[in-house]
């Protein structure tokens, strides 16, 4: 079990560049998540998927930001034109359809990102 | 909406004597509840999960945490604290119905716990 793993683990940019994470979950969760984390703050919720359906989005996830899972299996989340305010962690988790009703989230090392 | 409050900031304690982390919890019906550590740099890893059932849950690392419905907490407590059990500690709630909303984690602002030596 390689568990959750996110690249790269830092991203530092100049505000107005498009900036793309990468998640890899555990290969056998169908469910895999993204949460961003600011300093100070536990992670507050963003998207989710099943499979390769996005299922539901946060109202923190404005039209700047935009999550994949094309395949059902890795997913990348894209932030056009960042702006200072985004500048966080960016978490992503997954969990196991069996385990749908208790939603025990495996989480990764997350990406830190700094925007300049 | 549901919500997590962790009253305590920091959490100092003295190696070998007990710690208690403090949660509480609001959400529509029944909850589903846990604790999850996080150290510099890292990841958040899971340590326990309150379901159903027994209001005392064991989790990793020695680490237990207790339900407690009319009080809406879910106190993290261990018996013994090492140095090592130093780290960010967060507190998460989700609804027990399935659907719209249910799946996502309400995390608190996490408790940084010290151990001392």
């Amino acid at each position: 079990d390689t568990g959750v793993s996110q690249d790269p683990r830092h991203k530092i940019t100049k505000r107005g560049q498009n900036v793309t994470f990468r998640c890899d979950p555990i290969s056998e969760h169908n469910r895999l998540y993204w949460y961003r984390q600011t300093l100070g703050q536990g992670p507050e919720f963003l998207t989710y998927f099943q499979n390769e359906a996005q299922l539901e989005k946060s109202r923190l996830l404005s039209d700047r930001f935009s999550a994949e899972r094309p395949k059902g299996s890795f997913s990348t989340l894209e932030i056009q034109r960042t702006e200072q305010g985004d500048s966080a962690m960016y978490l992503c988790a997954s969990s196991h359809l069996g385990a749908l009703k208790y939603n025990e989230q495996f989480f990764g090392p997350g990406t830190r990102l700094t925007v300049l | 909406a549901q919500s997590v409050a962790q009253p305590e900031d920091q959490v100092n304690v003295a190696e070998g004597n007990p710690l208690t982390v403090k949660c509480t919890y609001s959400v529509s019906g029944n909850p589903y509840l846990f604790w999850y550590v996080q150290y510099p740099n890292r990841g958040l890893q899971f340590l326990l999960k309150y379901i159903t059932g027994d209001n005392l849950v064991k989790g990793s690392y020695g680490f237990e945490a207790e339900f407690n419905k009319s009080q809406t907490s879910f106190h993290l407590k261990k018996p013994s604290a090492l140095v090592s059990d130093s780290a960010l500690y967060f507190c998460a709630v989700r609804p027990e119905y399935s659907g719209a909303g249910s799946y996502q984690l309400t995390f608190g602002k996490g408790t940084k716990l010290s151990v001392i030596p």
